[in-house]
């Protein structure tokens, strides 16, 4: 049972462009969702974050949104770089949920010159 | 550099053999987390330690276990491997159990395993 969705395995954007992620989750329960970030050869590292009180985080190039009434939060990378490419999860847990971060398939994202 | 270490990278065995991955959480980290990525699967979550006990599973079969040891590292043990089982395995580590908002996963680089 995939409770959390991504549905485009991969993207390809300019460089200098915007990137949009999506990611759809169905459990209600969830409050905290998370984006990593997955270079071939290494492990997901932590890319950012955002609570179910918040509906907008945003660090730097990074900027994710959560709409809780349609269970579906999106990544937004402006302006994409090269380096930017690479595969992308989201992640969600509950707070109950004793650590059971669940992931998403994963998107790859390609940044072309 | 996650300050999670995961021995080995490669692991290469053959069908019905049992195996064992190695993880060394962060410094400070009390909790384990074992996850598995199959081809074009995302990461699927197979089992959580904190401090030494078992607090979360997930679907891990049970040709599988785990533990983890006083000094917090953890093994992650693969019995009468099947085909199937090739995948990354990977290990992570948090501070805490995992139950507070605004708590995050470290990623080792992970244990590719095939399976011939």
């Amino acid at each position: 049972d995939q409770q959390v969705k991504q549905n485009s395995p991969s993207l390809s954007v300019q460089e200098g462009r915007i990137s949009i992620l999506n990611c759809d989750y169905t459990n209600s329960m969830f409050d905290y969702f998370l984006w990593y970030k997955k270079y071939p050869a290494e492990g997901p590292t932590f890319l950012i974050s955002i609570s179910s009180i918040k509906d907008k985080n945003e660090d730097g190039r990074f900027t994710v949104f959560l709409n809780k009434s349609a269970k579906h939060l999106s990544l937004h990378i402006v302006p994409s770089q090269p380096g930017d490419s690479a595969v992308y999860f989201c992640a969600a847990s509950a707070t109950d949920s004793w650590g059971k971060f669940q992931f998403g398939a994963g998107t790859q994202v390609v940044v072309t010159p | 550099d996650s300050g999670v270490t995961q021995t080995p990278k490669h692991l290469i065995t053959a069908t019905g053999q049992r195996v064992t991955l190695r993880c060394s959480p962060r410094s400070g980290d009390l909790s384990v987390y074992w996850y598995q990525q199959s081809l074009d699967q995302g990461l699927q979550f197979l089992i959580q330690y904190y401090n030494g006990e078992e607090r979360a599973k997930g679907n891990i079969l049970e040709r599988f276990s785990a533990q983890q040891f006083p000094d917090l590292h953890s093994e992650l043990n693969l019995s009468s491997l099947e085909l199937g089982d090739s995948a990354l395995y990977f290990c992570a580590s948090s501070v805490g159990q995992g139950t507070k908002t605004n708590e995050k996963l470290f990623f080792g680089s992970g244990t590719q395993l095939s399976v011939l």
